[in-house]
């Protein structure tokens, strides 16, 4: 398996609502990543697991969540979130922690935030 | 840290013609270049990478050239496809070598015209 599967495609959710995104690999990478990305703009960093520790939170709001359960596994949970945070959301993950062992990207989830 | 800037933000050319695209970095400790691909509605996807020590890696139609002295690094496409239609992200690290997570630039939007 050389893939990295995000889930739900597609969300849309209101204001006020609790949701999850999940993201999963089983390549054996143990650091894994969240990017954001606008339309037409690059992937932006929102935070790094590293060995399944948080090990960098790039000034996120808290609404927004991230947490890793496993090697495997990383999720992102949603909260009380703005209509500025729809966006495309990206996991990605790579088999150390530094840039060099590039990076594989999941399909994303598209949220829709209302 | 490290800033990556990417041009063109815009590249049209006929089928069978030759696309460059040039990024320049302003860390001149960074030692690792990736390109990413990013077709409509898709994940980010690696397509090439080159490492300081050498100035040049080839793929088939695809090429990455490096100017660590002029601090520079592009992507040449040859003999475009329609499918090569996408937007090109250049990277690099955002601390010194290849440490950090990657920076990317702001995108080149490639349209090939049959």
């Amino acid at each position: 398996d050389t893939e990295v599967t995000q889930t739900p495609k597609h969300l849309v959710m209101g204001m006020t609502n609790k949701k999850s995104l999940k993201c999963e690999q089983h390549m054996g990478h143990r650091a894994m990543y969240w990017y954001k990305q606008k339309a037409k703009k690059p992937p932006e960093l929102m935070f790094v697991y590293s060995y399944e520790k948080l090990s960098i939170n790039e000034s996120v709001p808290s609404r927004f969540s991230p947490e890793c359960p496993n090697s495997s596994l990383l999720n992102l949970h949603l909260h009380a979130l703005q209509p500025e945070d729809s966006a495309l959301y990206l996991c990605a993950s790579s088999q150390g922690r530094w840039a060099n062992y590039g990076y594989t990207f999941g399909s994303g989830t598209r949220l829709t935030v209302v | 840290g490290e800033n990556v800037e990417q041009h063109p933000s815009t590249l049209s050319v006929q089928e069978g013609d030759s696309a460059v695209i040039k990024c320049t970095y302003s860390d001149s400790a960074s030692n690792y270049f990736p390109w990413y691909k990013q077709e409509l509605g898709k994940r980010p996807q690696l397509i090439i990478d080159i490492r300081s020590n050498v100035g040049e890696k080839k793929d088939q139609r695809i090429a990455v050239t490096l100017n660590k002295t002029a601090k520079h690094f592009s992507l040449h496409i040859t003999e475009t496809q329609p499918e090569d239609s996408a937007v090109y992200f250049c990277a690099a690290p955002t601390s010194g070598g290849s440490q950090g997570n990657l920076i990317f630039g702001k995108g080149t939007k490639l349209s090939v015209k049959p």
